[in-house]
């Protein structure tokens, strides 16, 4: 059974250009969460979707950022325009029903030059 | 404002002999704990978990404890084994007003566990 599944696992890219990272969730899991890890925060929620509806976008840190879930088995997280701040590992997750634990994809390591 | 944290930033123990990792909360809302482990360049593995209604919980060599009144909850590993080096996240989920479960979790600093041979 396959996990969350993320693309690209690397990403390198000058200031200004745009970032999609995609994201699978796990078959038949319901919630997924867009998280950010850097060296000064942590691991940090950036948004959470509950069957396909945003629920919680509260830690995507500006206008920038966008996150969309147009079905049930993708997601996107874009950064327009990007900056070096944004630099950082992007993971995704997904959970069934029941919130319990959270399964993590390998996550994507965003380099913006 | 960091309702979870894990105030040690490392941990190094003897194979063989316990690792106890340690992780504290000050949010009385959340309900349900868990711990994560995280190996370079990959995403954090769910390792145990623990409902607010109980004050432990054990899988194989990997038991979690909770003082609720002390906002305190700890991961014991016996006996640790070197494949058990790793960062580990502790992590908090909480109702909502209604009393409902809410999916967001809040995860700790994490701890670097190093199990020498």
């Amino acid at each position: 059974d396959a996990g969350v599944i993320q693309s690209p696992r690397h990403e390198v890219t000058e200031m200004g250009q745009e970032v999609t990272l995609r994201c699978k969730p796990i078959s038949g899991h319901n919630s997924l969460f867009w998280y950010r890890q850097t060296m000064m925060r942590g691991l940090e929620l950036l948004i959470y979707f509950n069957n396909n509806v945003p629920i919680d976008d509260s830690g995507m840190p500006e206008d920038r950022f966008s996150a969309k879930m147009p079905n049930a088995s993708f997601s996107t997280l874009k950064i327009q325009p990007s900056e070096p701040r944004d630099s950082a590992v992007y993971f995704c997750a997904s959970a069934g029903r029941g919130l319990t634990e959270q399964f993590f994809g390998p996550g994507t390591r965003l380099t913006v030059l | 404002d960091q309702q979870v944290k894990q105030n040690s930033p490392s941990l190094s123990v003897q194979e063989g002999r316990i690792s106890i990792l340690n992780c504290d909360y000050t949010n009385s809302m959340f309900d349900y704990f868990l711990w994560y482990k995280k190996y370079p360049a990959e995403g954090p593995t769910f390792l145990i978990s623990i409902s607010s209604i109980k004050d432990k919980n054990e899988d194989g060599r990997f038991t979690v404890f909770l003082n609720k009144s002390a906002k305190h909850l700890s991961l014991h590993i016996v006996p640790s084994q070197p494949g058990d080096s790793a960062v580990y996240f502790c992590a908090a989920r909480r109702v909502n007003a209604g009393g409902t479960s809410y999916g967001k979790l809040t995860f700790g600093q994490g701890t670097i566990l190093t199990v020498h041979p």
